[in-house]
């Protein structure tokens, strides 16, 4: 039962244009959405969350959405840099979950110079 | 920095060992956590600890087990290696009991069983 989903394995983009990542939720108990970054050989690295009370976080060039209705939130990544070029992850944790966090399958973008 | 440490970055074992796994933390978290990664599953959760000795079973606990004896120390155990437990392991800690935080990861080691 995958409570999180990534439904696109990879996406490619060209430097300097917009990438947009999906996330969609099954379980109406998370309310705390983060985005982690990935290279290979590496662990992750948190990128930015949003919390079920706001519907929009931005941090620089990264800025998550999140519509609760919908169960969907995405990352969308202006503009993109080939060092942006990894696998990203979507994760979401609800209530007194210690931090525990259940996670997407991930989607590798490559951005293209 | 945060940091989170394990102790290899890379193994290879036979079937049948048993393997350990180590991650400290210095940042004086509650919580830590044991992830496995797997290409098109993501990061699935084998066990997480909330407070030293306490230790909760994740979603795919089987074939493992965890020792928490000291705060900023977590330990994965795998009784008996298979062969279907070649994945990279992925350890994080993170800091209060009500989850509205992020995890800090370690960079993970990549086991592997022969």
């Amino acid at each position: 039962d995958q409570q999180v989903k990534q439904n696109s394995p990879s996406l490619s983009v060209q430097e300097g244009r917009i990438s947009i990542l999906n996330c969609d939720y099954t379980n109406s108990m998370f309310d705390y959405f983060l985005w982690y970054k990935k290279y290979p050989a590496e662990g992750p690295t948190f990128l930015i969350s949003i919390s079920s009370i706001k519907d929009k976080n931005e941090d620089g060039r990264f800025t998550v959405f999140l519509n609760k209705s919908a169960k969907h939130l995405s990352l969308h990544i202006v503009p993109s840099q080939p060092g942006d070029s990894a696998v990203y992850f979507c994760a979401a944790s609800g209530g007194t979950s210690y931090g525990k966090l259940t996670f997407g399958q991930g989607t590798i973008l490559t951005v293209h110079p | 920095d945060v940091k989170v440490t394990q102790s290899s970055r890379y193994l290879v074992k036979r079937t049948g060992e048993k393997v350990f796994l180590e991650c400290v933390q210095d940042m004086d978290h509650e919580n830590m956590f044991w992830y496995r990664q797997d290409p098109g599953l993501g990061l699935r959760l084998i066990y997480f600890s909330y407070d030293v000795k306490m230790k909760e079973k994740g979603d795919i606990p089987e074939g493992y087990s965890v020792s928490r004896e000291k705060k900023e120390r977590f330990s994965l155990i795998l009784e008996s290696a298979s062969t279907n437990q070649t994945s990279m392991y992925l350890c994080a800690s993170s800091h209060g009991y009500r989850g509205y935080t992020e995890a800090f990861f370690g960079q993970g080691t990549r086991l592997t069983v022969v």
